[in-house]
């Protein structure tokens, strides 16, 4: 079980707006940023958003991260076929003083 | 532009031992903190262990500590790992990956991983 709780699938249509949370606690998101992970299939993870809501460059602005006390949330607008994916939360957690992950969560585009 | 290059993996008995190594290169490599993360098959990522720059700083995950080492050589912009006392539960496909520098979750670097199987 992870320390961070995410839904383990989503699912939306070309264009559509979907949302992915990612729960935790006051020793984790609660006090430090909250970053976001893209995995394509049989690829390693990329980052797709640090410090809660920033993008790296290159990544799309459909791309939004929030968080709001102990928990975050990872927006793509404008879905697309590509878009399909796992995406894992990470953040530092003070009480493991270790960086955590949440379980992942799959993507699918219908 | 960065790249980081492990080897190493391969299928191992329990409580067998095992060496990844990672190759570093297009960043200084001695500037920055090193880490694992490894990632069972069909599971989600597990951050393993983490290294400062210079090697004085050592972290490691519950589920690894005083089976695994983590180590560096700067001069050769290299990353390593010596796993002892390795369980079933230890396959997983290993990434080596840069960072992260401060108490962050930020790896904004990765490997392509290196398999590692333990079974009888």
């Amino acid at each position: 079980q992870s320390v961070l709780t995410q839904p383990p699938s989503a699912s939306g249509t070309p264009g559509q707006r979907v949302t992915i949370s990612c729960s935790g606690s006051s020793s984790n998101i609660g006090g430090n940023y909250v970053y976001w992970y893209q995995q394509l299939p049989g690829t390693a993870p990329q980052l797709l958003i640090f410090r809660n809501n920033q993008r790296p460059s290159g990544v799309p602005d459909r791309f939004s991260g929030s968080k709001s006390g102990t928990s975050a949330s990872l927006a793509i607008s404008g879905l697309r076929s590509e878009d399909e994916a796992d995406y894992y939360c990470a953040v530092w957690d003070d009480s493991l003083s270790g960086p955590v992950f949440g379980g992942g969560t799959k993507l699918t585009v219908l | 532009q960065v790249q980081l290059v492990e080897s190493g993996g391969g299928l191992v008995k329990p409580g067998g031992s095992l060496r990844l190594s990672c190759a570093a290169s297009g960043f200084t490599f001695s500037d920055y903190y090193m880490s694992w993360i490894r990632q069972a098959p069909g599971k989600g990522l597990e951050w393993v262990s983490s290294i400062s720059s210079s090697g004085s700083s050592i972290y490691y995950a519950d589920s690894v500590k005083g089976r695994f080492t983590i180590s560096r050589d700067n001069a050769k912009n290299s990353l390593y790992l010596q796993m002892n006392s390795l369980r079933a539960e230890d396959t997983a496909v290993y990434y080596c990956v840069r960072g992260p520098d401060t108490a962050v979750a930020d790896f904004r670097y990765w490997g392509q991983g290196t398999l590692v199987t333990v079974s009888s």
